[in-house]
């Protein structure tokens, strides 16, 4: 079984600023996949980031890091540099290989303020 | 990245009648799409796994008759709410694997929301 936690309901930073979404996750799967994904008032699911069980360095893409700490089993998105538009839910997520059934966390909801 | 397309993104309806969304993978096949209900302020919840030319495997507490799933093609699946009622009121959104990709990603359509009355 797989389940993924999130447990900031949440989180206000100021533009400009760095900000950590945490998550944490268990599975008992040996390879498995942890995705970010963001979804403003819109509702669309925007993909952000991905990292890989086995990959030997942390995932980013632009403004965006997952701080992958897998003896501790987390999956931290950190945002640097906030900007108004990253206003939204946050949700983590992940899919085992031996399942392809994605389970998504409780998401946290992210207010940048000026 | 991949683009998924959902049509439409807002229909309302009167109760009884039934309603059908598509789902669209636009420049990539996708073998498996998964079909999810949004209440405000929640997670997703995973409705059934749509596999092309296959029936859909539903998740405990789906009603497979209300929610009628077509996976016709690599590119194209199909949610059909029938005899849509007040309760079934919500944001339905579909996601796409882009299993061709070494991150086996899913991809998410822009969602539906649907208001019976």
């Amino acid at each position: 079984a797989q389940k993924i936690t999130q447990t900031q309901p949440g989180m206000f930073v100021q533009e400009k600023e760095a900000v950590t979404l945490d998550c944490t996750y268990d599975t008992s799967d040996p390879s498995y996949g942890l995705f970010w994904y963001k979804q403003p008032s819109s509702g669309e699911m925007i993909f952000l980031i991905y990292q890989g069980s086995y990959d030997q360095q942390n995932a980013t893409e632009g403004r965006y890091s997952l701080n992958f700490q897998k003896a501790r089993k987390s999956a931290n998105l950190v945002i640097s540099a906030s900007q108004l538009g990253d206003s939204a839910m946050y949700f983590c997520a992940m899919r085992g290989t031996g399942s392809y059934i994605p389970t998504f966390g409780r998401g946290t909801s992210l207010i940048v303020h000026p | 990245g991949a683009v998924v397309s959902q049509h439409p993104s807002w229909v309302i309806c009167k109760s009884g009648t039934s309603v059908k969304i598509e789902c669209r993978s636009l420049d990539f096949q996708a073998t498996t799409m998964f079909w999810y209900r949004q209440f405000p302020k929640q997670s997703l919840m995973l409705m059934a796994t749509s596999n092309e030319g296959s029936k859909a495997t539903y998740e405990q507490g789906v009603e497979k008759d209300k929610f009628l799933i077509n996976h016709a093609s690599l590119t194209l699946s199909t949610l059909t709410v029938t005899s849509a009622h007040p309760e079934d009121s919500s944001f339905y959104i579909c996601s796409a694997d882009a299993r061709d990709t070494s991150q086996e990603t899913q991809y998410f359509g822009p969602g539906t929301r649907l208001l019976v009355l």
